[in-house]
């Protein structure tokens, strides 16, 4: 079964404590894979697209890396406003779904 | 540019009314998706446009839930004989990859649906 896992579920970090967030996948045949923020009564943001393993994405203090079986969100001296809750997804080899995560909720304290 | 729309953004109702969400997407987008998102869940896919017709309904969860995009822009989730377990923020996507690409997709904000 096709299936999208995030660690931790949350993860509450000092101003400026960097670390990462994780997703893991099984599926069959990966298209593409993708990061959201999504903060609290809002729609998912889009932050990066990973199409192959080895494939690194950076944005401000957010890098997004890939590998064969499991993506990694690294968040670099964060501030309270990244606070919000980050979504893994996949695009499926075999047609055009897209299967989420659970996400994982960061809270940055100050 | 506009983003994506939906409205309403909330919607009470009661058990065994019907409701229908709206969905306006980034104009020109060809792809559109409906998604249900229960409290301190994913998004789970519902159903999934190319154009005007539905590319991939599997995950509808039963025959109540029906989606229309007519003329492939404005899409509709209609919801017949609400039940309680129906209760969840419904997000709309879209995205202007064409079937076979790498879809990202831009979403609206919710529409927040609670049968009562």
């Amino acid at each position: 079964e096709d299936q999208v896992t995030q660690s931790p579920e949350a993860l509450r970090l000092q101003e400026g404590e960097s670390s990462s967030l994780n997703c893991s996948y099984t599926v069959s045949g990966l298209r593409g894979l993708f990061w959201y923020r999504q903060d609290p009564g809002k729609g998912p943001e889009f932050l990066f697209t990973l199409y192959s393993a080895g494939e690194e994405k950076e944005k401000e203090r957010l890098k997004a890396t890939l590998t064969k079986k499991e993506s990694f969100l690294h968040i670099t001296a964060p501030k309270p406003e990244d606070s919000a809750t980050y979504l893994c997804a996949v695009q499926l080899g075999r047609d055009d779904k897209i299967i989420f995560g659970k996400g994982t909720r960061l809270h940055i304290l100050p | 540019g506009a983003g994506v729309s939906q409205t309403p953004s909330n919607k009470v109702t009661e058990k065994g009314k019907y409701v229908e969400l709206r969905c306006d997407p980034i104009s020109g987008h060809t792809a559109l998706y409906w998604y249900r998102q229960s409290l301190g869940q994913g998004p789970e896919f519902l159903i999934y446009f190319q154009g005007t017709g539905a590319a991939d309904d599997s995950g509808l969860p039963n025959d109540r839930f029906f989606a229309v995009r007519p003329e492939g822009s404005v899409s509709t989730l209609k919801i017949q004989r609400t039940e309680r377990g129906d209760s969840a923020v419904y997000l709309c996507a879209s995205s202007s990859t064409a079937s076979g690409g790498v879809e990202t997709q831009y979403f609206g904000p919710g529409t927040r649906l609670l049968v009562l």
